[in-house]
């Protein structure tokens, strides 16, 4: 199946610092996904992203499918940022979604 | 709007005894639903899929099963719970067809004692 693999696993910014975490993938995708999951263990969707950039206030996404990656920016980080960031992807002719092992950010005031 | 409801939040439960997790989704109709798994550590495993009523597609073989009474009811259960089902477990859903975002209830964290 389909590998996963984000980078770097743990990540500790000093609030108001900037951030790229990367998702690599081993296939070709139909879908790519941004989760937080946040310290009471809800997933949250940030970006549906198979392809191209888009941005949702300080955060933002970058796919570029045919290299088979894709980035996750954070800038002016806080505190509330923290949590564990997922990428998950589907590969062709396929149901399910596959993640990634997530990267830990933690953010120190 | 969809709204995806999980219940219980938590649950502590002897080991072998029973367990049902139940799913709702409200606001769509003939969504994908999706159990998952996260055990201690991060990664998410895929235990169960349903495209339909009655349609269950198991991922992985363990102690667990999952029925889909209702278009928009997921339930996990078990008949005989073991110290390894302990984790948290997340239900999802998503529009049928192949390009749309997954969604997630807010999980359920089990214990098995």
């Amino acid at each position: 199946g389909i590998q996963v693999e984000q980078s770097p696993p743990d990540l500790i910014l000093q609030e108001g610092a900037n951030s790229t975490l990367r998702c690599n993938f081993s296939d070709s995708v139909n879908n790519l996904q941004w989760f937080h999951q946040n310290p009471w263990g809800q997933l949250i969707n940030l970006f549906y992203i198979p392809s191209g950039t888009k941005q949702n206030g300080r955060l933002s996404a970058t796919t570029v499918a045919t290299e088979r990656y894709s980035l996750l920016y954070i800038s002016s980080s806080q505190t509330t940022d923290s949590g564990v960031y997922f990428c998950a992807v589907r590969g062709a002719g396929s149901y399910q979604l596959t993640f990634g092992k997530g990267t830990k950010l933690s953010v120190i005031p | 709007s969809q709204t995806i409801h999980q219940w219980p939040a938590t649950l502590v439960q002897p080991v072998g005894s029973p367990l049902s997790l139940e799913c709702t989704v409200e606001g769509t109709s003939n969504p994908n639903l999706y159990w998952y798994r996260q055990a201690a550590g991060r990664g998410l495993q895929l235990l169960f899929y349903s495209v339909g009523i009655g349609q269950i597609s198991s991922e992985v073989p363990q102690n667990l099963s999952a029925s889909r009474p209702q278009d928009r009811q997921f339930i996990l259960s078990s008949k005989k719970l073991l110290l390894s089902d302990s984790g948290f477990y997340l239900c999802a859903w998503r529009l049928g067809g192949h390009n749309s975002p997954l969604h997630f209830g807010n999980g359920t964290r089990l214990t098995v004692t």
